[in-house]
């Protein structure tokens, strides 16, 4: 199988601007997640999407936003970019299940001017 | 709240000498232990986790309740161990699933 694809893998832009991130997880994977990392925080998680819902979201601001779409492939909306917003955005997808391996994209690099 | 802590950033060892790379965690409920690896140029990638209690590349971790550990070992490191690697947990229980990283220890393999 492939693995999970995150476009684009590099992207800059300037503060106030708005991106859309993109992963496609792994078929079959139906439950999608959203980390930014960053040198100073480490990982971090923003969000998970199983079935186009988000079933858990963490402590960043409403500017990021995210949806998936019925073939589980996942968007993250990230608005007024601030400079801090720079970062590697990492998405992960997984099969439900307890015991079920989450296996990680190779990241999307947004720089923000 | 949920907390994971790698005190060392870095990491430095000889080949075939052992390594311990420490890991602690802070949760109310019971956790389930997992360390990611990233090699240069590649991207995360699981190594093990404390439920299925396998040993991978000739690494281990107990995971030590009492202690609130899960420590990373291996007892001859090797210079392909060179990499980036990070502690993380989740929350038990069903449904979402939420991982917490440590901020990670780079450890280096000196020939």
């Amino acid at each position: 199988k492939a693995g999970v694809t995150q476009t684009p893998r590099y992207l800059i832009k300037t503060r106030g601007q708005q991106v859309t991130l993109s992963c496609s997880p792994i078929s079959g994977h139906r439950s999608v997640s959203w980390y930014q990392q960053t040198p100073g925080q480490g990982l971090q998680f923003l969000f998970e999407y199983f079935s186009e819902t988000q079933r858990n979201k963490g402590n960043f601001p409403g500017r990021f936003s995210g949806r998936q779409f019925s073939n589980s492939r996942s968007e993250m909306n990230v608005s007024t970019l601030e400079l801090g917003d720079s970062a590697l955005y990492l998405c992960a997808s997984r099969e439900q299940g307890a015991d079920n391996e989450q296996f990680f994209g190779p990241g999307t690099r947004l720089t923000v001017l | 709240a949920q907390r994971v802590t790698q005190p060392e950033k870095l990491l430095s060892v000889f080949k075939g000498a052992p390594v311990e790379l420490k890991c602690n965690y802070s949760y109310s409920g019971s956790p389930e232990l997992f360390w990611y690896v990233q090699y240069s140029r590649q991207r995360l990638q699981l190594l093990l986790r404390h439920i299925s209690r396998e040993s991978i590349k000739g690494f281990t971790a107990d995971l030590n309740k009492g202690e609130t550990s899960f420590h990373l070992k291996k007892p001859f490191a090797q210079e392909e161990d060179s990499a980036m690697y990070y502690c993380a947990l989740s929350g038990s229980g069903a449904g979402s699933y939420q991982l917490t990283f440590g901020k990670g220890t780079k450890l280096s393999v000196i020939p």
